[in-house]
């Protein structure tokens, strides 16, 4: 069965420093979210990226962060200068219209030191 | 706006008994409503959704659903628990389309006991 893949599982980086969090959607699909989870909180929405651009962000999603869909079949976001508060659980979700349902992919946790 | 409350951080039960894990939305349009688990260390899978028409949804692992739309409720149920359904479980909502955000709620752990 097609699942997302996310790469690396675990990233640990100082603060200030920029980081790529990696995901492959689904193959046929063409809707693509980041979600977060910061530990002991809920799943919280960043941002929908749909036609290379933008769907619809949070007020979480700011300066600091950027989407990109680089090539066919990788979906990154950028964390520009990371702060302590980004320490975070990752999760990358895609869809297509004809299923309704976002699958998830397995997440990947980001430590700030 | 959408959100999502779910009565109980932590919901114990004993093996074989009744599981019933509450959630209640808000929303202004009719929603889309969908249960994930997530078990340790590991990404959310899907449950069961209800998108439109039968109000009663059946999912994986013998868990079901019923939206009641005159409570705006979509409790989570499963007759039997077993040891390997231990784990945390997400209720959210969305826009009626099948691409609009997720709204997730605060999550329930599910400890189940011999």
């Amino acid at each position: 069965e097609p699942e997302v893949t996310q790469t690396p599982s675990h990233q640990v980086t100082q603060m200030g420093q920029e980081v790529i969090l990696r995901c492959v959607p689904i193959s046929n699909h063409l809707y693509f979210y980041w979600y977060r989870q910061i530990l002991g909180q809920k799943v919280e929405f960043l941002v929908s990226f749909y036609n290379n651009e933008i769907s619809e962000k949070s007020e979480i999603f700011d300066d600091q962060f950027s989407v990109e869909r680089p090539d066919g079949s990788n979906f990154t976001l950028k964390i520009r200068s990371t702060k302590l508060e980004d320490s975070a659980m990752y999760f990358c979700a895609s869809t297509t219209p004809a299923t309704d349902t976002q699958y998830f992919g397995p997440g990947t946790r980001l430590t700030v030191l | 706006a959408q959100s999502v409350t779910q009565l109980g951080s932590h919901v114990s039960v004993s093996e074989g008994a009744l599981v019933l894990l509450r959630c209640n939305y808000s929303s202004s349009v009719p929603p889309y409503l969908f249960w994930y688990v997530q078990y340790p260390n590991q990404g959310l899978q899907l449950l069961l959704k209800y998108t439109t028409g039968a109000t009663l949804v059946k999912g994986i692992n013998g868990f079901e659903a019923e939206f009641k739309k005159s409570e705006t409720s979509f409790h989570l149920t499963k007759p039997s628990a077993h040891m390997s359904d231990a784990a945390e479980y997400f209720c959210a909502v969305s826009g009626n389309t099948g691409f609009q955000k997720l709204v997730f709620g605060t999550g329930t752990r599910l400890l189940v006991s011999p």
